[in-house]
């Protein structure tokens, strides 16, 4: 059973590019979740989906940023213009379904905004 | 509010010594879930333990033991004899059933040789 994928692992895009990031949960899990680690720090909340329906994003930044997680396919967490700012590890995770549950990350995607 | 709070920015040991991990962490809820995940220098996050909130039992897995206490809302976790490969950034973290994860800001752990 594959572990959680992200990809691309390592992202290098100039200010005012767009990112896109790409999530495939676990086999079975329906819930996909999103975080951000800037360096040196800890892990904070981003949106939290399940298939075709957001369920929380109140980690999300108001402007630029936006995720989905379509019926078919991985989830994506789009970054619109990029500063240097959105320079950080996005971590993916995702768990089965019903609550309570573990949640499992991925390897991450390293975004270098040059 | 949720919170998780991890003192310990920065630990150093040397190999086969013991050491704690402290995590100490707020919730209004009555139910909850508490987790320890280890970020090793390659960089992935790794899922160490879950513990209920109504599951105060302490547990122990190889050298890795956990210490929950309801009472003083802390979720200690002590490595035991500690080995090189122990050298990583440890979060704890707590979840209110289901919804998204609260991480404390991490303890990194350095065992020399």
């Amino acid at each position: 059973n594959a572990g959680v994928m992200q990809n691309p692992r390592h992202l290098v895009r100039r200010r005012g590019q767009e990112a896109r990031l790409r999530c495939s949960p676990m086999k079975g899990h329906s819930h996909v979740y999103w975080y951000r680690q800037l360096p040196e720090e800890g892990l904070k909340f981003m949106v939290y989906l399940q298939k075709e329906n957001i369920i929380d994003e109140s980690g999300m930044p108001k402007e630029r940023f936006s995720a989905e997680f379509p019926k078919e396919g991985p989830s994506i967490l789009r970054i619109q213009q990029v500063v240097r700012g959105d320079s950080a590890a996005y971590f993916c995770a995702s768990s089965p379904p019903g609550t309570s549950e573990t949640q499992y990350f991925g390897p991450g995607t390293r975004l270098l905004v040059l | 509010a949720q919170k998780v709070t991890q003192a310990q920015t920065e630990i150093s040991v040397v190999e086969k010594e013991d050491v704690t991990l402290d995590c100490v962490y707020e919730t209004r809820d009555t139910t909850y879930y508490l987790f320890w995940y280890k970020q090793p220098p390659s960089g992935e996050l790794v899922f160490l333990i879950r513990r209920n909130s109504f599951d105060e039992q302490n547990e122990i897995s190889g050298r890795y033991s956990w210490n929950f206490q309801k009472s003083t809302s802390s979720f200690n976790f002590t490595i035991t004899a500690s080995q090189v490969v122990d050298s990583a950034v440890y979060f704890c973290a707590l979840s209110n059933y289901g919804q998204n994860f609260v991480f404390g800001p991490g303890t990194r752990l350095s065992v020399l040789p």
